[in-house]
């Protein structure tokens, strides 16, 4: 059974802080790696995804992997009130490449 | 550009009705999915295709069934409907396979089943 883990939370950063969420995964042939943001009672949405073992950066969010540790993290920089959500890790392995998610953590920004 | 419509919004259903969830994608996607979301889990996978005449079983199909006639539709039905089946089912569609490329997700149906 593959497993992505990630704290529940909820996760509370101030305005203008760097928000940091976790996430580790069981599947060492693991492929790709995905964050997907939730917000209440919408349908989730792709913020960033990862392939190769480091760095990657868009805007305010940095992706970063690290295979030999299995886990994967998204930092937000300077976060913002409308950065409040839910955000997904959602791995892929196999050859099919198919997707198992992570339960999510919440994130509250607070003004 | 619509992306990935869902139908309905909402649906209340009792105990052993049955009822067919709708999914249409205007992107030309061949891959396309329908998971669920149990309030504070992640999405689990019931069925996904990748193109029109091809359907497989996800993570939890038990319940469930699909078809795949067009490119365009996937809709989900479910049979003898079950509280256990009570939870938000998402569409979603890929231009590769979901481990290679982005989902794109409908607004959701909120189903629940008394």
């Amino acid at each position: 059974q593959k497993e992505v883990e990630q704290n529940s939370g909820p996760l509370s950063v101030p305005e203008g802080a760097i928000a940091s969420l976790n996430c580790t995964y069981s599947d060492r042939g693991s492929q790709s790696f995905f964050w997907y943001r939730q917000y209440s009672g919408k349908s989730p949405e792709l913020i960033m995804f990862i392939y190769s073992n480091g760095d990657k950066e868009d805007g305010r969010f940095t992706a970063q992997l690290n295979k030999a540790s299995q886990y994967v993290s998204l930092l937000i920089r300077d976060s913002q009130p409308s950065d409040s959500a839910t955000y997904l890790c959602a791995v892929s392995s196999g050859s099919a490449r198919q997707l198992t998610f992570g339960s999510g953590t919440q994130l509250t920004v607070l003004p | 550009n619509a992306g990935v419509t869902q139908t309905p919004k909402f649906r209340i259903l009792k105990i052993g009705q049955s009822m067919t969830l709708q999914c249409a994608q205007d992107m030309n996607h061949n891959y396309m999915y329908w998971y669920r979301q149990d309030p504070g889990m992640g999405l689990k996978l019931i069925y996904y295709s990748v193109g029109a005449g091809i359907t497989d079983k996800g993570e939890v199909p038990n319940g469930y069934n699909v078809s795949r006639s067009t490119t365009e539709d996937f809709p989900l039905r479910l049979e003898l409907a079950a509280p256990s089946q009570t939870s938000v089912y998402f569409c979603a569609s890929s231009q590769m396979p979901e481990g290679r490329s982005p989902l794109h997700f409908g607004n959701g149906t909120r189903l629940t089943v008394t």
